[in-house]
Order: C-alpha cells, then sequence, then structure tokens
C-alpha cells in the first residue's frame, strides 16, 4: 500500500459538511482509492472506493484531483452518529496482501 | 448472512495461560486478517492468509500464531499471555478473484473479540 497523511483529528458540527483529506504523493498507476469509517467498539467498514475524478454513494463523497496525489472524503450535513475513526488506504488490491490501516482520522462530531 | 463472526466477544486471561480466538466467515473469501487495536490507537496486522494453507506474518506477529486449513477458519492462537496482549482483536476477509479486479477486495470486519490479560 502506499504512504498515507491524514489528520490525526477534526472537529465539526451537526449539520456541516465534513472534508476529510488524504495525501498520497507516490500512488502508483494502479492504485486505488479507499475509505473505511469505524465507529467505537466497532470493527471498520467499507464506506467508498474511487480511482479518479469523483464517486459519491448514499453515504460519502469521494474526490480526487487529476493528479491523485490527494483525496477528500465528504460527509455531508453530519450528524452525532458520523463522530467514528475514517482510514484512508490507497493500494493495488490485487498485489497488495498486506493490507496495514493508518493512525486515521477521529471526526468528533458536536451537537 | 453472517459474515466473519469472532468468538469469544470478552476474555479475560491470566498471565501465561493460552488460549485462541475463533474466526469464521461463510462468504468463500479467499483472504484473511487479524488486526489488533489497543485503547485510542489504529490497526495493527497480525497475521494474514491468501489462502488455505498459507499465512504470512503482518506488522505484530510476536507472541501469536495462526492456521489456516480451511477457507472459512482463521483461529488466532496466544500461547503465552503477557498484560501488553490486552486489546481488542479484529478478525477480516476479503475476496480476490482469479482475474484480479484491482477495485474489488472490500474487506469485511467481524465485531471484534475483548480480551484483558491480569
Amino acid at each position: 500500500l502506499a504512504k498515507t497523511t491524514q489528520p490525526i483529528s477534526m472537529d465539526s458540527y451537526e449539520g456541516q459538511e465534513v472534508n476529510i483529506t488524504c495525501s498520497h504523493n507516490n500512488i502508483a498507476t494502479n492504485d486505488y482509492i479507499t475509505w473505511y469509517q469505524q465507529f467505537p467498539s466497532q470493527g471498520p467498514r467499507f464506506i467508498i472506493q474511487g480511482y479518479k475524478t469523483k464517486v459519491t454513494n448514499e453515504v460519502a463523497s469521494l474526490f480526487i484531483p487529476a493528479d491523485r496525489k490527494s483525496s477528500t472524503l465528504s460527509l455531508p450535513r453530519v450528524s452525532l452518529s458520523d463522530t467514528a475513526v475514517y482510514y484512508c488506504l490507497v493500494g493495488d488490491m490485487t498485489r497488495d496482501d498486506k493490507i496495514i490501516f493508518g493512525k486515521g482520522t477521529r471526526l468528533h462530531i458536536l451537537p | 448472512n453472517a459474515g466473519v463472526t469472532q468468538t469469544p466477544k470478552f476474555r479475560i486471561l491470566k498471565i501465561g495461560q493460552s488460549m485462541t480466538l475463533q474466526c469464521t466467515q461463510d462468504m468463500n473469501h479467499n483472504y484473511m486478517y487479524w488486526y489488533r487495536q489497543d485503547p485510542g490507537m489504529g490497526l495493527k496486522l497480525i497475521y494474514y492468509s491468501v489462502g488455505a494453507g498459507i499465512t504470512d506474518k503482518g506488522e505484530v506477529p510476536n507472541g501469536y500464531n495462526v492456521s489456516r486449513s480451511t477457507t472459512e477458519d482463521f483461529p488466532l492462537r496466544l500461547e503465552l499471555a503477557a498484560p501488553s496482549q490486552t486489546s481488542v482483536y479484529f478478525c477480516a476477509s476479503s475476496y480476490l478473484g482469479a482475474t484480479g479486479d484491482r477495485s474489488g477486495n472490500t474487506i469485511y470486519f467481524g465485531e471484534g473479540s475483548w480480551l484483558t490479560v491480569v
């Protein structure tokens, strides 16, 4: 997996849009960008994956610029239940057997 | 659909005791993983397996052993429990097809096993 850098923690308020940026300067041509969400006392769960431009699903959007050296996870109108740790993983899942999670970004939503 | 099932959910061990954390998945996934997570910290990969009969070390394998005799099961063995092994343990699995879809390999996690060594 490529080395990634994310903020350690972020605070936001209910109803706001939250953007978490992940830097991955050494991303390779075949690498995909995947985000996982981990609620307290639970295992992580997949939320979104992309290769380039923009991906949107019912949970989040993922913005990837043309150079793909960073990506931004966007959570629209967050609620208290979005308080979680968010992990950014970058890699070629056909080659990278050893899936290592970094420290992630601890998002705290305030009322 | 059970997904990834871990047992036990909670366990207290005395120093020097041994135990096995059980993990089974019913999704016919070829890849399986064991992670540990200390309070307030990120996940650390202990061991992983790319298929039955094949296992390899992760970031923090010392003090643990694994086996993968079937596709479904991936037990984690602690031989001589130490206080440093107090943690939450997560088992996970994923599928990678023979043709290698690079977009795939979503990882599914179990609910975790809370282990305290005293």
